[in-house]
C-alpha cells in the first residue's frame, strides 16, 4: 500500500538555526498538509497546500514557517530561526481532492530544539 | 469553529474485554468524522470514517464507531481487545463544506490492554 514518507525521523537543531523537514506524499494525491504535536498536546493543523500554493493556514503558521513543493515528489516545511517551543513531532499528510477522502499520515519527524 | 473532546485520556483494560473510547464534537456546520490510531513510534493510521449514511461504521482491526447526531458523539468500540490494540486513539473532524481541509483532532486516548 502506498504511504507517506518523512525524513529525517529525528532532527536535533540549535535554537536560532533553520531546519527543513521533508515529506514524500502519496504519488496520486493532490492535497498536502503539515500538522504538529507538541508533547502531551493535541495534533494541530499548520498548513494545507494545493495546486502549488497554500490553501489554508493556521495562526501558528506565521512568517517563521514556509512550505514548498520543489519538484514533483517532495513537499517540505522550512522553519527559520527556530525557537525552543518549536520542539514537537511534525506530521506530513496527503489526500485526494475532496474533504471526504481521508488524509494519510507519515510517521512524523521529531524535532528537538536545544 | 470545530472542536473535539475525548473524555478519557487513558483507558486501561484487560485482554478480551470490550472497550469504548468516547468522542464528542462541537461544530456549527456538518462534519465528517474520523478515528485514527497511533502505535508507538509510528504515524497516524486511519481506523474508520463517517461521511454519511448508516450511523454505524466498521473499520479495521475489528473496531466500529457509531455516529449520534443528537448527542454529537462518535464513540469507538471493540467487543474484545487484544494486547496489540495498545496505542493512542485520536478522534477528528473535518468540515464537509466551505473549502477547509484541516482536520481538527481531540487530545487522544491512550488505550492500554493488559494480559
Amino acid at each position: 500500500e502506498p504511504e507517506v514518507t518523512q525524513t529525517p525521523s529525528h532532527q536535533v537543531t540549535q535554537m536560532g538555526q533553520e531546519v527543513i523537514l521533508r515529506c514524500v506524499p502519496i504519488s496520486n494525491h493532490l492535497y498536502f498538509y503539515w500538522y504538529r504535536q507538541i508533547l502531551g498536546q493535541k495534533v494541530e493543523f499548520l498548513v494545507s497546500f494545493y495546486n502549488n500554493e497554500i490553501s489554508e493556514k493556521s495562526e501558528i503558521f506565521d512568517d517563521q514557517f514556509s512550505v514548498e513543493r520543489p519538484d514533483g515528489s517532495n513537499f517540505t516545511l522550512k522553519i527559520r530561526s527556530t525557537k525552543l517551543e518549536d520542539s514537537a513531532m511534525y506530521f506530513c499528510a496527503s489526500s485526494e481532492v475532496d474533504s471526504n477522502q481521508p488524509q494519510h499520515f507519515g510517521d512524523g519527524t521529531r524535532l528537538s530544539i536545544l | 469553529a470545530q472542536s473535539v473532546t475525548q473524555l478519557d485520556s487513558q483507558v486501561p483494560v484487560f485482554e478480551e474485554a470490550p472497550v469504548e473510547l468516547r468522542c464528542n464534537y462541537s461544530s456549527s456546520v456538518s462534519v465528517y468524522l474520523f478515528w485514527y490510531v497511533q502505535y508507538p513510534n509510528q504515524g497516524l493510521q486511519l481506523l474508520l470514517k463517517y461521511l454519511s449514511g448508516s450511523t454505524l461504521v466498521k473499520g479495521i482491526n475489528g473496531f466500529e464507531a457509531e455516529f449520534n447526531k443528537s448527542q454529537t458523539s462518535f464513540h469507538l468500540r471493540k467487543p474484545s481487545v487484544h494486547i496489540s490494540d495498545t496505542a493512542e486513539y485520536f478522534c477528528a473532524v473535518i468540515r464537509t463544506q466551505g473549502g477547509s481541509e484541516k482536520l481538527v483532532f481531540g487530545k487522544g486516548t491512550k488505550l492500554t490492554v493488559n494480559p
